[in-house]
């Protein structure tokens, strides 16, 4: 049984560009979440997708966008890339219900240069 | 907005010493949930505490959460080396998704 998948696990972008980073949720789940962890930080909420629309956002941009596809997997994108916005960005699923535990992909670590 | 505290923010002990970390929420949680975090890797759920004053084991870990539901703590008796880590606490009020403390960074000595 697969956990929660995540590609690419390393990605160096420049500044402006734009960057999709995929998420496939452990079996069974349907519910997947993003999070920015910065060096040295936990884990910021970025949003989560259900039924294949954003149901709740975090405090982040509007350059930050992603995508639920039928299967449940998932697509961060962030567009106009900054400096700050080089992270590791983890995804998260978990089943239905709210009080649920979430399993964490190994995440992508992106350097914005 | 939401905000949940961890203190302290790194801690070293001796291998065989006791280690706690403690929680704070600026709102009422429905839930807490606690993740272990290893150097380079992604968190991992421990446990999750939903009653007000609810307290669970793990072997030589302790979780606790506050009768208030706005502060929890973890208690690791004994550290051992395979205790290093980032401990870190998530909480959810109602249906929100979970916010995650700044964590606690523990350091064992041997």
């Amino acid at each position: 049984d697969a956990g929660v998948t995540q590609s690419p696990t390393h990605l160096i972008k420049t500044r402006g560009q734009q960057v999709t980073l995929r998420c496939s949720p452990k079996s069974g789940h349907d519910t997947v979440s993003w999070y920015q962890q910065a060096l040295g930080q936990g884990p910021q909420f970025i949003f989560q997708y259900y039924e294949e629309e954003e149901r709740q956002r975090g405090n982040f941009p509007d350059r930050f966008s992603g995508h639920q596809f039928p299967n449940y997997s998932s697509e961060l994108n962030v567009n106009a890339l900054l400096l700050g916005d080089s992270a590791l960005y983890l995804c998260a699923s978990r089943g239905r219900g709210w009080v649920t535990e979430a399993f964490f992909g190994q995440g992508t670590r992106l350097t914005v240069v | 907005g939401q905000q949940v505290m961890q203190i302290p923010q790194y801690q070293h002990v001796q291998e065989g010493e006791d280690f706690t970390t403690y929680c704070n929420s600026s709102t009422t949680l429905s839930n807490i949930q606690w993740y272990k975090q290893r150097p380079g890797g992604h968190p991992v759920f421990l446990i999750q505490l939903v009653k007000s004053g609810e307290v669970k084991k793990q072997k030589r870990l302790t979780f606790q959460f506050g009768e208030a539901k706005k502060n929890s703590s973890l208690h690791i008796t004994a550290t051992q080396t395979t205790d290093v880590g980032t401990y870190f606490c998530a909480g959810r009020a109602g249906a929100n998704n979970l916010f995650f403390g700044t964590g606690t960074r523990l350091t064992v000595i041997p």
